[in-house]
């Protein structure tokens, strides 16, 4: 069964860096997109990044550009966000979700979540 | 400030139908396909209607979707007191090359 375990998360202070990763089981990782979206305590989702199947397209929303970097081995069935320079508004759970659609990155269509990993940025 | 709009809240009573309204853009709702999510308090969102109105399997019929122009609905027929949760719903824009949520729409079963 398609399994998504993302680890990495903790406190960290504003200003440093984490890397958050996402093993991937249960389907062919490779021939799916896949996003990255959070949520912060109490409020709503908000999508943060997607990598197309093969790595060759990324996007990132406003608040992360330039911070943030997706990123995929599709060899070790693993999917990443390399988060720096964090800030307080950064914290959140951060979940990865796979596309419905092989091929596709693009369409909001997320059929498999993994559990999140809360991501704290406190001094 | 969510690019789709929801109303905050929604309620109705067991057995009841309620809709939940996604109001957007042409670059988003206006040019592609809307999607919904369940999501039941602590856990991870669940898609619950793909592609304007189509539904994953495993998912009830009392779940339905609708798109026109630039607007999307959400409909739950036959209320039930499971179905108290958060509703989201979600698009691609092509304007801000990303995906975009609407605010959430808190559920509550009378």
């Amino acid at each position: 069964q398609v399994q998504l375990v993302e680890s990495g998360g903790g406190v960290v202070q504003p200003g440093r860096s984490l890397r958050l990763s996402c093993a991937a089981s249960g389907f062919t990782f490779s021939s799916y997109g896949m996003h990255w979206v959070r949520q912060a305590p109490g409020k709503g989702l908000e999508w943060v990044a997607v990598i197309s199947y093969d790595g060759s397209n990324k996007y990132y929303a406003d608040s992360v550009k330039g911070r943030f970097t997706i990123s995929r081995d599709n060899s070790k069935n693993t999917l990443y966000l390399q988060m720096n320079s964090l800030r307080a508004e950064d914290t959140a759970v951060y979940y990865c979700a796979k596309i419905l659609t092989p091929g596709t990155f693009t369409p909001q269509q997320f059929d498999y979540w993994g559990q999140g990993t809360l991501v704290t940025v406190s001094s | 400030q969510s690019v789709l709009t929801q109303p905050p809240s929604a309620s109705g009573t067991p057995g009841q139908r309620v809709t939940i309204s996604c109001s957007g853009s042409s670059s988003n709702i206006g040019s592609n396909t809307v999607n919904w999510y369940q999501q039941l308090p602590g856990t991870a969102p669940k898609l619950l209607i793909y592609s304007n109105n189509q539904r994953p399997s495993g998912v009830p019929d009392r779940f339905s979707g609708s798109k026109s122009g630039t607007s999307a609905s959400l409909a739950i027929s036959g209320l039930q007191s499971e179905d108290e949760a958060d509703y989201y719903c979600a698009a691609w824009d092509d304007s801000l090359n990303g995906g975009v949520f609407g605010g959430g729409t808190k559920l509550t079963v009378l």
